[in-house]
């Protein structure tokens, strides 16, 4: 069945050091979505990319879609202790969602 | 615009019980979905609707049922609670795009426990 798996599982950095975590998917992806979930939340909505290849930022935040369309990556550069939480990427390869197993990001002050 | 509503926030359950969690989305969205989360892990889905009617099995529904009578609901119903049923439960909403789906939008979450 549809495998979307993430490493690392854990990160523990120091603060103002940068962070990435890569997502892979057993198939090809139709787009891919970013979350955060903060502990104890529910997780929100980043970003989507849709096209092969694709990179978007946000502020310190950088996406990448891979060209195959089954990987991607985010980069957080110079963490922030309200970086803090779970990030999961979301591939959909039809009607469903299909969730990463999820990277915790530790920033240390 | 309250989004998306499930309740209860927290149950206790018997082994052997059953309940329905309540997930209910003020947005017009076509697309529901029920998430089940174990500690330290991801998001497995359990069942998915692309519309009121019709509804569909994801990644681990054994366990499970759901119905989707309006645009607005969709209950989830765990019949003959097991230990391993305990986990928190999201219900997450969705508007449909040509070509995929928006962002998904959670409730805050269930949280299940069987003893």
């Amino acid at each position: 069945g549809q495998q979307v798996m993430q490493i690392p599982q854990y990160q523990h950095v120091q603060e103002g050091e940068d962070f990435t975590t890569y997502c892979n998917s057993s198939t090809t992806l139709s787009n891919i979505q970013w979350y955060k979930q903060r502990p104890g939340g529910h997780p929100v909505f980043l970003i989507q990319l849709v096209k092969s290849g694709e990179v978007k930022k946000q502020k310190r935040l950088t996406f990448q879609f891979g060209e195959a369309k089954k990987n991607s990556s985010l980069h957080i550069t110079a963490t922030q202790t309200t970086d803090v939480g779970t990030y999961f990427c979301a591939g959909r390869p039809g009607n469903q969602f299909y969730f990463g197993t999820g990277t915790s990001l530790t920033v240390i002050p | 615009n309250a989004g998306v509503t499930q309740t209860p926030k927290f149950r206790i359950l018997k082994i052997g019980q059953s309940m329905t969690l309540q997930c209910t989305q003020d947005m017009n969205h076509n697309y529901m979905y029920w998430y089940r989360q174990d500690p330290g892990m991801g998001l497995k889905l359990i069942y998915y609707s692309v519309g009121a009617g019709i509804t569909d099995k994801g990644e681990v529904p054994n366990g499970y049922n759901v119905s989707r009578s309006t645009t607005e609901d969709f209950p989830l119903r765990l019949e003959l609670a097991a230990p391993s049923q305990t986990s928190v439960y999201f219900c997450a909403s969705s508007y449909r795009l040509a070509g995929g789906t928006g962002e998904l939008f959670f409730g805050e979450g269930s949280r299940l426990t069987v003893l």
